[in-house]
């Protein structure tokens, strides 16, 4: 069974740039979030998404979105992107739509902003 | 606004030492607390999910405790072993459903 998957491994874009993660959930789950790690930082959540809506949302700004598809997987967009947007970007999955699951990571993105 | 803190944020032990890592969370309502190791650059691997209505959780020399009352978790690393060294990083889940970390605490266990 495969667990939580990412693509790309590693990212370098440029100041103004857009750019777009991808995740595919762990089998069996239907619910799908974002999160980002600074160097040195524990994770902050930027959304969640459940049943194909965005759920609830982090201190983000617009330019970050997202969107689930039918298969449960899911896509982060960020638009203009800035220096401090540089990163780990982190996707998680849970079943059940609640809060009181386990939640799974995958491996991560690395996002760099040059 | 739940705000969760980890001491210490780095720690530093010769293998076989017992140690004790902590979790404060600032809001007692809580789903559950999950503890998670990450390797440098890596994601995140959960060791244990403890639920509200729980007061420990145990895998293999691993023991985590909630205490909602006091907003503390500890998690118990037993007989520590050099590849035990990584950041281990606690998040709680409140009504948001929403993970909430801690800035982690930094293990390495020397041989």
């Amino acid at each position: 069974d495969a667990g939580v998957t990412q693509s790309p491994t590693h990212l370098i874009k440029t100041r103004g740039q857009q750019v777009t993660l991808r995740c595919s959930p762990k089998s069996g789950h239907d619910t799908v979030s974002w999160y980002q790690q600074a160097l040195g930082q524990g994770p902050q959540f930027i959304f969640q998404y459940y049943e194909e809506e965005e759920r609830q949302r982090g201190n983000f700004p617009d330019r970050f979105s997202g969107h689930q598809f039918p298969n449960y997987s899911s896509e982060l967009n960020v638009n203009a992107l800035l220096l401090g947007d540089s990163a780990l970007y982190l996707c998680a999955s849970n079943p059940g739509g609640q809060g009181g699951y386990e939640q799974y990571f995958g491996p991560g993105t690395r996002l760099t902003v040059t | 606004k739940q705000e969760v803190t980890q001491i210490p944020a780095a720690l530093s032990v010769p293998e076989g030492e017992n140690l004790v890592l902590n979790c404060s969370f600032t809001d007692s309502a809580i789903y559950n607390l999950q503890w998670f190791r990450q390797d440098p650059g890596k994601g995140l691997t959960s060791l244990l999910l403890i639920q509200s209505s729980q007061r420990e959780q145990t895998s293999g020399r691993l023991n985590a405790s909630l205490d909602k009352s006091s907003g503390r978790s500890t998690l118990y690393i037993a007989a520590s072993q050099p590849g035990d060294s990584a950041t281990y990083l606690c998040a709680v889940v409140n009504s948001s459903y929403k993970l909430i970390f801690g800035s982690g605490t930094r293990l390495l266990v020397r041989p």
